[in-house]
């Protein structure tokens, strides 16, 4: 069956430190995966999708197949980048299935 | 604000009692989504529609609750006879398509409680 685990409730760092928040998945088919992010009393928003191999806000994620991760990344973490991230995987076309979500800390 | 709206943002409610949301999702988008957000977890998929037309209901959907989307524009969520597991945030979402090339609009959801 398709999952999506995100290992970590919680991740602090120091302001300026790298960031890697962890996203492993179990599916059969060809993964389409995603990187949400929710920031405080706003809407969930996308933030990054693997197809195309963008990078946003300084966050890039690389699709690792052989070890089915697609962790996001941030090689100088901001204040600004405090928030709640959701992994998730497309399936059957239309539906996404979310991670429990990683919640970012950045101290200053 | 030409985003995905929903209405009301919050909802206290008696056990028993029955609830209706509103999803008003961007206007040419034909997709629409309902989800659920419970304390400490991901959105989880409970049914969307393509127009009018309601494709497919997760296992999450219960006979008590009905999702339409009449004209194929605004959505209604009614969940009849409400149980404190009801509880949750209720998301709807848009979208143009279908696929990874198509992105989600979300909500800010509607906020349930049931006493």
């Amino acid at each position: 069956a398709q999952r999506v685990t995100q290992p970590e409730k919680l991740l602090s760092v120091f302001k300026g430190a790298p960031v890697e928040l962890k996203c492993n998945y179990s599916y059969s088919g060809s993964p389409e995966l995603f990187w949400y992010v929710q920031y405080s009393r706003q809407r969930l928003q996308l933030l990054l999708r693997h197809i195309s191999r963008e990078s946003i806000k300084g966050f890039t994620a690389d699709l690792n197949k052989g070890e089915t991760s697609f962790h996001l990344k941030k090689p100088f973490a901001q204040e600004e980048d405090s928030a709640m991230y959701y992994c998730a995987l497309l399936y059957s076309t239309d539906k996404l299935i979310f991670g429990t979500g990683t919640r970012l800390q950045v101290f200053p | 604000d030409t985003g995905v709206s929903q209405d009301p943002r919050h909802k206290i409610t008696k056990r028993g009692q029955n609830v209706t949301f509103r999803c008003d999702p961007i206007s040419e988008h034909n997709r629409l989504y309902w989800y659920r957000q419970t304390l400490g977890q991901g959105p989880e998929f409970l049914t969307y529609f393509q127009n009018e037309a309601q494709l497919e209901k997760s296992r999450l959907l219960s006979d008590r609750f009905s999702a339409e989307r009449p004209k194929g524009s605004f959505s209604t969520l009614e969940i009849q006879r409400t149980e404190q597991g009801d509880s949750a945030m209720y998301l709807c979402a848009s979208s143009l398509g279908a696929g990874v090339g198509y992105g989600y609009t979300f909500g800010s959801g509607t906020r349930l409680t049931v006493v």
